[in-house]
């Protein structure tokens, strides 16, 4: 089982829509959770952190947090052409280390 | 702030040779990442450091990877006798130390090497 697992997508949304992308993890010990988006050929941004339960909303974007799922998951509404990435979410342990997940790619269609 | 930077943005090399890339934090992060990525996966964990500290290296380096943070500012990451199964984006990213909700890591542009 791998530590922080996505579904790859590709997840197609039309323009206006609510994208929704999910997230389990495998760590009970997972303290820290960020989403990152990243763009072909190109680094990845962190959108959004979130550490306790329940939701946390930033503009367009909403995290959600359920630790007795191990489970995290990003929102992000009225998608436009431009959110069309790839999104990692990963997990911090405590120590060093942040475990990343594969990655879910978003299409969203105008 | 200007971010993290990383030199040269991209390097092609011939299978042996040996390649070093530089990394400079965010001025006031003490701890600096190094990941490489490959198409259709996420960054996968190298090495950090605390200030000029090694504190952790990957049990998938091998003794051919080594990076240095001589005075707890700029990094490098060095590959010696390079194979082509190291052609990837290697990335470098920076924080605070962490101190309960500050963790957040911030990514340079990455260097993407390329061994022929």
């Amino acid at each position: 089982q791998k530590e922080v697992e996505q579904n790859s997508g590709p997840l197609s949304v039309p323009e206006g829509a609510i994208a929704s992308l999910n997230c389990t993890y495998s760590d009970r010990g997972s303290q820290s959770f960020f989403w990152y988006r990243q763009y072909s050929g190109k680094s990845p941004e962190l959108i959004m952190s979130i550490y306790s339960n329940g939701d946390k909303e930033d503009g367009r974007f909403t995290a959600q947090l359920n630790k007795a799922s191990q489970y995290v998951s990003l929102l992000i509404r009225d998608s436009q052409p431009s959110d069309s990435a790839t999104y990692l979410c990963a997990t911090y342990t405590g120590g060093f280390k942040t475990i990343f997940g594969a990655g879910t790619r978003l299409f969203v269609k105008a | 702030d200007t971010g993290v930077s990383q030199n040269p943005r991209h390097k092609i090399t011939k299978r042996g040779q040996n390649v070093t890339f530089r990394c400079d934090p965010i001025s006031e992060h003490n701890r600096l990442y190094w990941y490489r990525q490959t198409l259709g996966q996420g960054p996968e964990f190298l090495t950090y450091f605390q200030n000029e500290a090694q504190l952790e290296k990957s049990r998938l380096l091998s003794d051919r990877f080594s990076a240095e943070r001589p005075k707890g500012s700029f990094s490098t990451l060095e590959i010696q006798r390079t194979e082509q199964g190291d052609s990837a984006m290697y990335l470098c990213a920076s924080s605070l130390v962490w101190t309960g909700e500050n963790y957040e890591q911030y990514f340079g542009p990455g260097t993407r090497l390329t061994v022929t």
